[in-house]
């Protein structure tokens, strides 16, 4: 079966822009994930959404937000882009939600860089 | 490919060597340690995880290991190979909801 798909793979804005990343999960799982990847912070939890809604969001400013549809794909924006914002931003997605733990797979991610 | 980190702690090993990748967790309400490798140009891949009622857990040639008394957490990879060079994360889970804490990762190259 296929795998997390994000697109798209690189992007190249300037600051001040947005941008909006897809991520369409794996066909069954209901839940996404974001993380921003970069080589100074390592992975960070950006937001988790479950049946369209968010249940569970990291420590980043409000210019980071996501949703996601009735058929579990995810997009996330991410508004007025600062040069930090430079990273690889990866989706993943598990089977369920709830409190317990669920194995997350993760897509190849959005490669963004902001000049 | 992407750069994951610049400054990543590096092991080198021989091919066939075993390796040792060691992990320093925080939360003690942590239930799940997960173990992902992350090849270049491409996410993470799970390549195992450990429930914290168990200290020790044994896959296809890799190994994990749990103390919870040093909240330590650690990967072994037997008879390593080329296509073992990546870098390597652990990741720990609270129950709080799909939502895992991320070590700082350890590039792991393997000389032939």
């Amino acid at each position: 079966k296929a795998g997390v798909t994000q697109t798209p793979r690189y992007l190249i804005k300037t600051r001040g822009q947005q941008v909006t990343l897809s991520c369409s999960p794996i066909s069954g799982h209901r839940s996404v994930s974001w993380y921003q990847q970069t080589p100074g912070q390592g992975l960070q939890f950006l937001f988790e959404y479950f049946s369209e809604t968010q249940r569970n969001k990291g420590n980043f400013p409000g210019r980071f937000s996501g949703r996601q549809f009735s058929n579990s794909r995810s997009e996330m924006n991410v508004s007025t882009l600062e040069l930090g914002d430079s990273a690889l931003y990866l989706c993943a997605s598990s089977l369920a939600g709830g409190s317990s733990y669920n194995e997350q797979f993760f897509g190849p991610g959005t490669r963004l860089t902001v000049l | 490919g992407e750069s994951v980190g610049l400054h990543l702690p590096t092991l080198s090993v021989q091919e066939g060597d075993n390796s040792i990748i060691n992990c320093a967790y925080s939360n003690s309400a942590s239930d799940y340690f997960i173990w992902y490798k992350q090849e270049s140009g491409k996410g993470p891949q799970f390549i195992i995880d450990i429930r914290s009622n168990m200290d020790k857990r044994q896959g296809q040639r890799v190994t994990v290991l749990l103390n919870k008394t040093v909240k330590h957490l650690s990967l072994q990879i037997a008879a390593t190979q080329p296509g073992d060079s990546a870098v390597y994360f652990c990741a720990e889970d609270d129950n709080a909801g799909n939502m895992l804490t991320f070590g700082g990762g350890t590039r792991l190259m393997v000389k032939p």
